[in-house]
């Protein structure tokens, strides 16, 4: 079957970073998103991946080994208003989303 | 930027009413709309998608009965909870992309702000 793993919950302090996993497994694979979400809002876009490396964006760097089915978010200079929710979505061969529970991440001053 | 709006916000209703809830896409066209929904601390679960102009395709286990979902125009799709009961009571979202056909599959995804559905 197809699946996306990803921790439950982190901690980080404020003015650190974190680095936030992800294991997929899907019937083919057409790339990697990562969303930000906060308490009772909606996702927002962060990334997408599909080639092998590192992606930089500003604070938020995002990799991908598709050999490897993992990916990783990074976040720099945590900053309190990162306390969110990151999820992982893989795009299968049907280009169908495929999401990961979420990593709902807590930095703390 | 792709700005997609869902209303309500919120909405609490009693057991065996319908409840509609809108997505318009404000600044694009949407062909296709998706719809999910999220119960606390889980992962989003696409409900359906919703294609302009025909019929919804629905993920399995979804009732196509008792959510009916319309999307009668390029900018608008609505999702109806029909006889909603207290184990429909959610978050749900909306979600689209200002491209189509294949160059939209691996663009991300616009979110609504969602629809939190309280059925008492």
């Amino acid at each position: 079957g197809q699946n996306i793993d990803q921790p439950t919950e982190m901690t980080a302090t404020e003015g650190a970073i974190v680095q936030i996993n992800c294991t997929y497994q899907t019937s083919g694979f057409n790339g990697l998103f990562w969303y930000q979400q906060h308490a009772g809002e909606a996702p927002t876009f962060l990334s997408y991946n599909v080639l092998d490396g590192l992606e930089e964006k500003g604070r938020f760097s995002s990799f991908l080994s598709r050999s490897k089915g993992y990916s990783y978010l990074l976040l720099k200079e945590l900053q309190m208003k990162d306390s969110a929710s990151y999820l992982c979505a893989a795009l299968d061969s049907n280009y169908q989303l495929i999401w990961g529970a979420g990593t709902k991440l807590i930095i703390k001053p | 930027g792709a700005v997609v709006s869902q209303h309500p916000s919120w909405v609490i209703c009693k057991s065996g009413t319908s409840v509609k809830i809108e997505c318009r896409s404000l600044d694009f066209q949407a062909t296709t709309m998706f719809w999910y929904r999220q119960f606390p601390k889980q992962s989003l679960m696409l409900m359906a998608t919703s294609n302009e102009g025909s019929k919804a395709t629905y993920e399995q286990g979804v009732e196509k009965d008792k959510f009916l979902i319309n999307h009668a125009s390029l900018t608008l799709s609505t999702l109806t909870v029909t006889s909603a009961h207290p184990e429909d009571s959610s978050f749900y979202i909306c979600s689209a992309s200002p491209l189509t056909g294949e160059s939209s599959y691996n663009s991300p995804l616009h979110f609504g702000n969602g629809t939190r559905l309280t059925v008492t």
